[in-house]
């Protein structure tokens, strides 16, 4: 079936440097993207959206970017912090209407000090 | 960015017997919540959607007689797992998106630890 899905369970970066997150999805259909953060013990918190006719999008630090030719999507987060520590989940879902939602598997960034 | 809030955060019950959880959007009002529940260092599965005013539309695989969703108003989902059992110890999250902005994101609840024991 389809799925969202990630390359890398687990990535650790050094406090301040950058750090890509990475995503691959296989319905060709998606028309949009959106990244999560979890905390442990918390629900997902928005990070940042793109839209299918668009292959770049920065918000606050982050970066999204979607390469609709082979199915992938990347976070770039700039300067991590500690707080930036987390599990991030890709996640893809309908352009409107109702956000019914599939997500990836999720990548555990661990910010070391 | 708009409030959707889930009671109780966390849950203990005993093998058998049923608990309900709430979701509420706080500041807007919502057609269509989402459940979802993710196990532990696992995704999130959706299980199904809500709707206000009518029957919910479950997952594949998801048995609706043992989770019973209920969105009687605008503001406020439940989901109630009937006869639960071990297996069903999960963290369960809602979500919920505001109906009067178009192509927005969903909004999620802060999840309910769900321990059966």
């Amino acid at each position: 079936g389809e799925s969202v899905g990630l390359h890398l369970p687990t990535l650790s970066v050094q406090e301040g440097d950058n750090s890509i997150i990475n995503c691959a999805y296989s319905n060709s259909a998606s028309d949009y993207f959106i990244w999560y953060k979890q905390e442990s013990g918390k629900g997902p918190q928005f990070i940042i959206d793109i839209r299918s006719n668009m292959d770049k999008r920065q918000g606050q630090r982050v970066t999204v970017l979607l390469n609709k030719t082979v199915k992938h999507l990347s976070l770039q987060i700039a300067a991590t912090q500690p707080g930036d520590s987390a599990v991030y989940f890709c996640a893809e879902g309908p352009i409107q209407g109702a956000q019914k939602l599939v997500f990836g598997q999720g990548t555990r960034l661990t910010i070391n000090p | 960015g708009a409030v959707v809030s889930q009671h109780p955060s966390r849950v203990i019950c005993k093998s058998g017997t049923s608990v309900k959880i709430e979701c509420r959007s706080l500041d807007f009002q919502a057609t269509t919540m989402f459940w979802y529940r993710q196990f532990p260092k696992q995704s999130l599965m959706l299980m199904a959607t809500s709707n206000e005013g009518s029957k919910a539309t479950y997952e594949q695989g998801v048995e609706k007689d043992k989770f019973l969703i209920n969105h009687a108003s605008l503001t406020l989902s439940t989901l109630t797992v009937t006869s639960a059992h071990p297996e069903d110890s999960s963290f369960y999250i809602c979500s919920a998106s505001d109906r009067g902005r178009m192509n927005t994101e969903a909004f999620f609840g802060q999840g309910t630890r769900l321990t059966v024991v």
